[in-house]
C-alpha cells in the first residue's frame, strides 16, 4: 500500500535559518503530493501540492519539488520565521484513490 | 466561505456516554471524511464518503458510525465512549473529477474538536 516516511522531530532553528524537512514515499502509479501545516491548536491547511514528476509546489516562501526517481517531496525555505513554527505533514493521494496517507508529522520550532 | 465547519469545539464524555460530532462544508465536496489525531501522532482514517448515501471504513473505524444523507454533512457518531476515544477529529472534504483522470487537489480540513472521554 502508500506509505509516507518523514523526518523526525522536533527541529529546532534559528530565525532566517535555512529550513529543510525530508519526505519520502511509496506508491503505484503517480500519485500527487502534498504539504500541509498545523499550526497550535488549527486544523490543517494546505501549504504546498504537486501533482506530476517535476512539478515544484511553492506557497510563503516554502517549497518542494517531486522527484520521482528518488520518490521524494522535500520541504525546504531559505529563510524561516517565528511564525513557521508549526507541525508539518507530508501526505500523498494515490491516483484512483481518494484517500490521504499522512507522514507523522515533524514538529518545526523557529527561536528568535 | 466558511469552508469545512465542525462542532462542537470541545467536548467532555464519561465513559458509556454517546454523542455526535457535525461536519458541514459548503463547497460542493463529493468527498468527506473523519480523522482523529492523538497527540504526537499524525492522523488516522475513521470512516469516509464518496457521496451522498455511500459510506465506508478506514483504519479505525471501530466504535464509530457514520452517515451522509446529504452533500453537505457528515456526522460522526461513538456510540459507548471509551477513554482511547480521547483525541481530536478532524472533518475534512475534497473534490474528485468522476473519471478520475483529474487529480485530487486536496483536502480542506475543520478546526477540530477536541475529545476527551473520562
Amino acid at each position: 500500500g502508500n506509505s509516507v516516511t518523514q523526518m523526525e522531530g522536533p527541529v529546532t532553528l534559528s530565525e532566517e535559518a535555512f529550513l529543510t524537512i525530508n519526505c519520502t514515499y511509496t506508491a503505484t502509479g503517480y500519485p500527487s503530493l502534498f504539504w500541509y501545516v498545523q499550526y497550535p491548536g488549527e486544523g490543517l491547511q494546505l501549504l504546498l501540492k504537486a501533482t506530476k514528476a517535476d512539478d515544484k509546489g511553492s506557497n510563503k516562501g516554502f517549497e518542494a519539488t517531486y522527484r520521482k526517481e528518488t520518490t521524494s517531496f522535500h520541504l525546504e525555505k531559505g529563510s524561516v520565521q517565528v511564525s513557521d513554527s508549526a507541525v508539518y505533514f507530508c501526505a500523498l493521494i494515490g491516483f484512483g484513490n481518494e484517500k490521504l496517507t499522512f507522514g507523522t508529522g515533524t514538529r518545526l520550532t523557529i527561536i528568535p | 466561505n466558511a469552508g469545512v465547519t465542525q462542532t462542537p469545539k470541545f467536548r467532555i464524555l464519561k465513559i458509556g456516554q454517546s454523542m455526535t460530532l457535525q461536519c458541514t462544508q459548503d463547497m460542493n465536496h463529493n468527498y468527506m471524511y473523519w480523522y482523529r489525531q492523538d497527540p504526537g501522532m499524525g492522523l488516522k482514517l475513521i470512516y469516509y464518503s464518496v457521496g451522498a448515501g455511500i459510506t465506508d471504513k478506514g483504519e479505525v473505524p471501530n466504535g464509530y458510525n457514520v452517515s451522509r444523507s446529504t452533500t453537505e454533512d457528515f456526522p460522526l457518531r461513538l456510540e459507548l465512549a471509551a477513554p482511547s476515544q480521547t483525541s481530536v477529529y478532524f472533518c475534512a472534504s475534497s473534490y474528485s473529477h468522476p473519471d478520475s483522470v483529474v487529480p485530487n487537489y486536496g483536502y480542506t480540513f475543520g478546526s477540530g474538536t477536541r475529545l476527551t472521554v473520562v
